[in-house]
């Protein structure tokens, strides 16, 4: 089956700075790459999100790229603010042998300092 | 407000005592899942429902059901709880995939088992 390996696990950066958070999968099938952010205590919240026909998707402060024939994806965060700070969660959808099932990466804690 | 709901949202319990928890969502949504969350595992998927009276398994079926009587709720049940289904538990909504694999989540349940 679908597997989705998320690096780092922990991620600490400055304030203003850019974070970078990648995720690497496992079917060529799979043709849907979302990232949710989830701060703590509250659930899980979609941000982005990639399919399979697109290189780079952006929205203001955050994109996302995919490299297809690599299998891999990123977030990318710039200018990077304390409200930043949570866990993200690269997900995979798609996938042959399980068209209609998610599969999540196992996170990222990032931690923005002022 | 379109939302997902969970109850209860904590539940400490013994082995073997049979519980039910349950989720409803107001959006008119096809598609439901549920999934458990566990430190440096991130989300899995326990099963999912395409829509009323279909379901099927996830990643982590094992030692749980669910029922999809009607399009707003889908329960998730534990017959028999042991330990090891100690975790923090989601349920989610969408649309149907692939329109979109979006996700709505509510608010968590956290289970112990002792």
């Amino acid at each position: 089956g679908e597997n989705v390996e998320q690096h780092p696990s922990t991620l600490s950066v400055q304030e203003g700075d850019s974070a970078v958070i990648k995720c690497t999968y496992s079917d060529s099938a799979s043709n849907y790459f979302p990232w949710y952010k989830q701060e703590l205590g509250k659930r899980p919240q979609l941000i982005i999100d990639i399919r399979s026909n697109v290189g780079e998707k952006k929205d203001q402060r955050i994109a996302v790229t995919l490299n297809k024939t690599a299998k891999h994806f990123s977030l990318h965060i710039t200018e990077t603010q304390p409200e930043d700070s949570a866990v993200y969660f690269c997900a995979v959808g798609g996938m042959s042998g399980g068209y209609n099932k998610l599969i999540f990466g196992a996170g990222t804690r990032l931690a923005v300092h002022p | 407000e379109a939302q997902v709901t969970q109850n209860p949202r904590y539940l400490i319990t013994v082995t073997g005592k049979k519980l039910t928890v349950t989720c409803s969502q107001n959006m008119n949504h096809e598609y439901m899942s549920w999934y458990r969350q566990d430190p440096g595992l991130g989300l899995r998927q326990i099963y999912y429902s395409m829509n009323v009276e279909v379901t099927d398994k996830g990643d982590v079926p094992e030692g749980y059901k669910v029922s999809r009587k009607e399009k707003r709720n889908f329960p998730l049940i534990l017959e028999s709880p042991s330990p090891n289904q100690t975790s923090l538990y989601f349920c989610a909504s969408s649309r149907t995939p692939p329109d979109t694999y979006e996700q709505y989540f509510g608010p968590g349940t956290r289970l112990t088992v002792t």
